[in-house]
Parts: structure tokens; sequence; C-alpha cells
């Protein structure tokens, strides 16, 4: 069975441009997360998409960041316009939240964004 | 807010334990993780806790939990090359699905 898939793996741009990130999650997984991690550090949520809803996006800078998941499978983040505090990992995970189990986050190996 | 410790860097000689430590702040945690990543990878869920519980073990891993003190650690027996990656500590409380992670503890392995 696929796991997470995330592309682009690396992106380079320049500061101000725009740039998106795409995600596929595990089939049949219902919960999508995007997670921004810093060089040194911990993941840190971004948004949390239940199917097609957006049920968290409170750590999303919604001046810059959008993200959407149409028909509640594939999701993209979009950053316009990038600055240089950008550069990091943004990792994408997914899981099958049913409220009684663990809710296991299976993750993707994630897209290094470096803005210059 | 909930906030997740751990110490930044661990070496160890190889076929030694290793033990990774962990402390968190937040009394309604659930369940309590650890994660493992490789360079370039993402996370790897590697085991996972019940706050009901004080032990799990599962092959080479075993994980403690103090309740009372909140403290969190991961003991990988017989550490391998293999074993060298960033290990996270993350905590969650049942009611949320928001898995908050710690910096991460750098596990090395000389020769």
């Amino acid at each position: 069975e696929a796991g997470v898939v995330q592309s682009p793996r690396y992106k380079i741009i320049e500061k101000k441009q725009p740039v998106a990130f795409w995600c596929n999650p595990i089939s049949g997984h219902n919960t999508l997360y995007w997670y921004l991690q810093n060089l040194g550090q911990g993941p840190e949520l971004l948004i949390r998409y239940e199917n097609e809803e957006a049920v968290d996006d409170s750590q999303l800078p919604k001046d810059r960041f959008s993200a959407e998941r149409l028909k509640g499978v594939d999701s993209t983040l979009k950053i316009q316009p990038a600055e240089l505090g950008d550069s990091a990992v943004y990792l994408c995970a997914s899981s099958l939240r049913t409220g009684k189990g663990t809710d296991t986050q299976y993750f993707g190996p994630g897209t290094r964004l470096t803005v210059l | 807010g909930e906030d997740v410790e751990q110490s930044l860097f661990l070496s160890v000689r190889e076929g030694d334990s290793s033990v990774i430590n962990c402390t968190y702040t937040d009394s309604s945690s659930t369940y309590l993780y650890w994660y493992k990543q490789e360079p370039g990878a993402g996370l790897q869920l590697l085991t996972y806790i019940f706050s009901n519980m004080d032990m799990k073990q599962d092959q080479r891993l075993t994980v403690l939990l103090n309740k009372k003190d909140k403290h969190l650690s991961l003991r990988i027996a017989d550490t391998q090359t293999g074993d060298s990656a960033i290990y996270f500590c993350a905590e969650r409380e049942s009611s949320a699905s928001k898995i908050i992670f710690g910096s991460g503890t750098r596990l090395s392995i000389r020769p």
C-alpha cells in the first residue's frame, strides 16, 4: 500500500514568488494534516482537514498561506508571496479518524522549501 | 500551553542500549508517541503508549511512562547504526487530533 505522497520533494524560489505543494494521503484516510518543520525543531500543525472541511487552521498565516482539499482526497498548500522565513520542510500527514482509536498519523517525506 | 521537551543529542556505542527521555506538561495527555525521522524523510511512527499504561515493549523498543512526573522514555536495546536518526516524542489528548511534538533528540552511534 502506498504511503503519503508529496510533491515536489524540493523547491527553490526567490522571495515574493508563489509556491504550491501537493499531497496525496493514504487511501481511505479521512483526515489530512499540513505541518511546518523548521530546522532542528519538531513539526507544528498548520491546518487539519476532516474530509474536505478545514477543522483547525488556527496556526495557518492566512495573509499569505492558503490550502484546499477538494473532494476530500488530495490537498494543496500554497504560499503567495513567499518570504525568506518560509524556508522549511512542509510535511503532510493523514490518518483514519474514528474518534475511538489512536488516530495514528502517517507522514509523507515532506517538501523542502528554500526561499532565496 | 502544552509543551514537550527533549534533550537535543545522544551518542551511544554500537551494541549498547540507548535511552531517550522526554517530559511533557499536559496532564490530560492520553496518547504518547515516539516517531523516528531519518535524513530527508518524513516521520515514522515507532510506537505509542496509552496514558493508563506504565510500560510497553515491542522487540528492541521499550517505552516507560511515569504519569506522575510526566516523563516518557524510549529505550532501544542493542543499538545499531541503522538507529541513527532524530527521535521525536509527542503527546495528544484523547479529544483532540492535534499532536504536540518535542524538538527531537538526535541519536548518533559510535563504533
